[in-house]
């Protein structure tokens, strides 16, 4: 059984470019949540998906976006990057209505802005 | 709002030693509270989930608590090793599945 996917592991933009991430929830799983993970910090709430629906959004702001697909995969999208925007990306799955709600996270796409 | 605090940052014990790693936070109606582990440059893996319902959980030489009323839990690591050098997060989560983390106390075991 595949756990929570994450490509790419790694990728470095440009300030002012756009990037895309993606992610493949664990099997059996149908909400993906997105994490942003500054160095030496915890991760903060991007936002979550569920039904192809942005179902809550933490304080990020409108540059960042995202979708689910059909299968329950997901995209993150970033654009017009600042170098602030540098940091892991990590993706986390689960299952909405499951009784202990336990999120499983993916590896992470480490992004560097230049 | 829900705030979420790790102490200590780092701690640096001699293998074979019990210890306690620490999360307070703010709010306590939590869904429920979750314990993460980080290796560097790597994603999270979960260690132990405790819902709100409950006052522990245990996973091996891994022992976590739940104190809602007063906002804490600790994570108790017996025995250390080599092997857990490792930064540990403490995470609560809201009936949305929202999760609010801490910090993380990073630990370094030596032999």
């Amino acid at each position: 059984d595949a756990g929570v996917t994450q490509s790419p592991t790694h990728l470095i933009k440009t300030r002012g470019q756009q990037v895309t991430l993606r992610c493949s929830p664990k099997s059996g799983h149908d909400t993906v949540s997105w994490y942003q993970q500054a160095l030496g910090q915890g991760p903060q709430f991007i936002f979550q998906y569920y039904e192809e629906e942005e179902r809550q959004r933490g304080n990020f702001p409108d540059r960042f976006s995202g979708h689910q697909f059909p299968n329950y995969s997901s995209e993150l999208n970033v654009n017009a990057l600042l170098l602030g925007d540098s940091a892991l990306y990590l993706c986390a799955s689960s299952l909405l209505g499951a009784q202990d709600y336990e999120q499983y996270f993916g590896p992470g796409t480490r992004l560097t802005v230049t | 709002k829900q705030e979420v605090t790790q102490i200590p940052a780092a701690l640096s014990v001699p293998e074979g030693e019990n210890l306690v790693l620490n999360c307070s936070f703010t709010d306590s109606a939590i869904y429920n509270l979750q314990w993460f582990r980080q290796d560097p440059g790597k994603g999270l893996t979960s260690l132990l989930l405790i819902q709100s319902s409950q006052r522990e959980q245990t996973s091996g030489r891994l022992n976590a608590s739940l104190d809602k009323s007063s906002g804490r839990s600790t994570l108790y690591i017996a025995a250390s090793q080599p092997g857990d050098s490792a930064t540990y997060l403490c995470a609560v989560s809201s009936n949305t599945g929202k999760l609010i983390f801490g910090q993380g106390t990073t630990l370094q075991v030596k032999p």
